[in-house]
């Protein structure tokens, strides 16, 4: 299975800030990554898809970027709304598998 | 408005079985793979697997975890997703999402609000 490690586990930040999350891959993934935000007692949301590729509606602050075993999420300013817990996923090959998690907190 | 219902969670003892169901509306649901995710108390997402449509057999994915005691089905005239949960353990207890998969980028893109399976003696 293709392992996917997150880094930091948790990030302390404030409105305004530029934040950088990243995730590596145990192996390959090619473009296959996205990124979800998931905030307290929901259900995620689909924020970025084929590393870079924006979901629609999501605001144009949220980027992706990265190929093969390394992938970053950045927040170019980060809002209050934006304090939540981000997950990398891989869809390259089953059983698809998320990374562990950022939690994102004032 | 595009909308996933999950349905069925409860408190089952270690063993038991349970069948959550997913009804979807404001969409044309035969033309998606559908997949579940679940995600324990205090952890992160898990992938649970995936179900194609019906131009794709209908064929499934499962993560290991899921693999021989769990069966994804769907009901495209009731537009229903299915998790059939058998022999099940401890470690099984969590929310479980249904989520859509994009038509076009194979993603989950759409995600129900959850519902909760607790296995507990």
């Amino acid at each position: 299975d293709i392992q996917l490690t997150q880094s930091p586990s948790f990030l302390s930040a404030s409105v305004g800030d530029r934040v950088t999350i990243t995730c590596r891959a145990s192996q390959d993934i090619r473009s296959y990554l996205a990124w979800y935000q998931q905030k307290p007692g929901k259900a995620p949301d689909l924020l970025i898809y084929d590393v870079s590729a924006l979901q629609s509606g999501v605001p144009s602050r949220f980027s992706g970027s990265g190929s093969g075993t390394e992938f970053t999420l950045t927040i170019s300013s980060l809002q209050p709304e934006d304090f939540a817990t981000y997950y990398c996923q891989q869809i390259n090959a089953y059983p698809f598998t998320f990374g562990p998690g950022t939690k994102v907190e004032i | 408005e595009v909308q996933l219902v999950e349905s069925g969670g409860g408190l089952v003892q270690p063993g038991g079985s349970l069948r959550l169901s997913c009804a979807a509306s404001g969409f044309t649901f035969s033309d998606h793979y559908m997949e579940w995710a679940r995600q324990a108390p205090g952890k992160g997402l898990e992938w649970v697997g995936r179900i194609r449509k019906k131009a794709n057999s209908y064929t499934t994915e499962y993560a290991a975890a899921a693999k021989g005691r769990f069966t994804i089905s769907r009901d495209d005239s009731k537009n229903s997703l299915y998790l059939q949960m058998n022999s099940l353990k401890t470690e099984d207890t969590a929310v479980y999402y249904c989520a859509r998969v994009d038509r076009s980028q194979y993603y989950m893109d759409v995600w129900g609000k959850g519902t909760t399976v607790t296995v507990s003696s």
